[in-house]
């Protein structure tokens, strides 16, 4: 089973910024947070992982809590193509990935 | 931007056909792997594949799905008898450049099975 949590759907105004959150409260010291999301049917895409600090990318922010039981991952500047299911997954480097259900994110016009 | 390609698109078949779906990971990535998702549900672990050796199964990874790396290029499962709970999309994943060393997997954009 998935060790997150993560709402089934959210909505965002396009051009606005998209905060996803989850949580881990069962995550390890050696698992990492990643986040993927899947447009449609779609191979999921990666998006961006972390371990501790915040991490930043061309596509998204990261924001891990202190304790690493929660994180947030950040779309700035949400457009139409952001709709998409975005996964939280948490996992050794080494390991599958055991998707949840995600968060179904719908960008408003 | 390197990529993981899979072949074909869409594959229709009859039940009991045996069917061989293709991948071609990244270069010199060394960890594979299969997943599947039936249509409406999550996306499962099937299978994952280092140094020419399954490393790791799920339970749906029965005696009728095999894999193999035929070539330095192709990582293909095959479905010896299919049938029609194997309709779902499939998708190959792969990662780790260095020997011994996971990351982030890298997917494809799936091949739709459809077994009639």
């Amino acid at each position: 089973d998935a060790k997150t949590t993560q709402p089934p759907s959210m909505d965002c105004a396009e051009g606005r910024a998209a905060n996803l959150p989850c949580n881990h409260s069962t995550i390890s010291g050696n698992e990492y947070v990643y986040w993927y999301r899947q447009i449609h049917s779609q191979g999921p895409q990666y998006i961006i992982h972390g371990l501790k600090n915040n991490e930043t990318n061309e596509m998204a922010s990261l924001i891990i809590t202190e304790d690493r039981k929660s994180s947030t991952l950040i779309l700035p500047h949400a457009t139409l193509r952001d709709t998409a299911v975005y996964y939280c997954i948490v996992r050794r480097r080494d390991d599958k990935i055991i998707f949840g259900k995600g968060t179904r994110l719908h960008i408003l016009p | 931007e390197p990529e993981v390609t899979q072949t074909p698109s869409h594959q229709v078949t009859q039940m009991g056909q045996e069917v061989i779906l293709r991948c071609v990971p990244i270069s010199n990535h060394l960890y594979f792997y299969w997943y599947r998702q039936i249509l409406g549900q999550k996306v499962e672990f099937l299978v994952s594949f280092y140094n020419n050796e399954i490393s790791e199964k799920s339970e749906i990874f029965d005696d009728q799905f095999s894999v193999e790396r035929p070539d330095g290029s192709n990582f293909t499962l095959k479905i010896r008898s299919t049938k029609l709970e194997d309709s779902a999309m499939y998708f190959c994943a792969s990662t780790g450049e260095l020997a011994g060393v996971g990351d982030t997997q890298y997917f494809g954009p799936g091949t739709r099975l459809t077994v009639l």
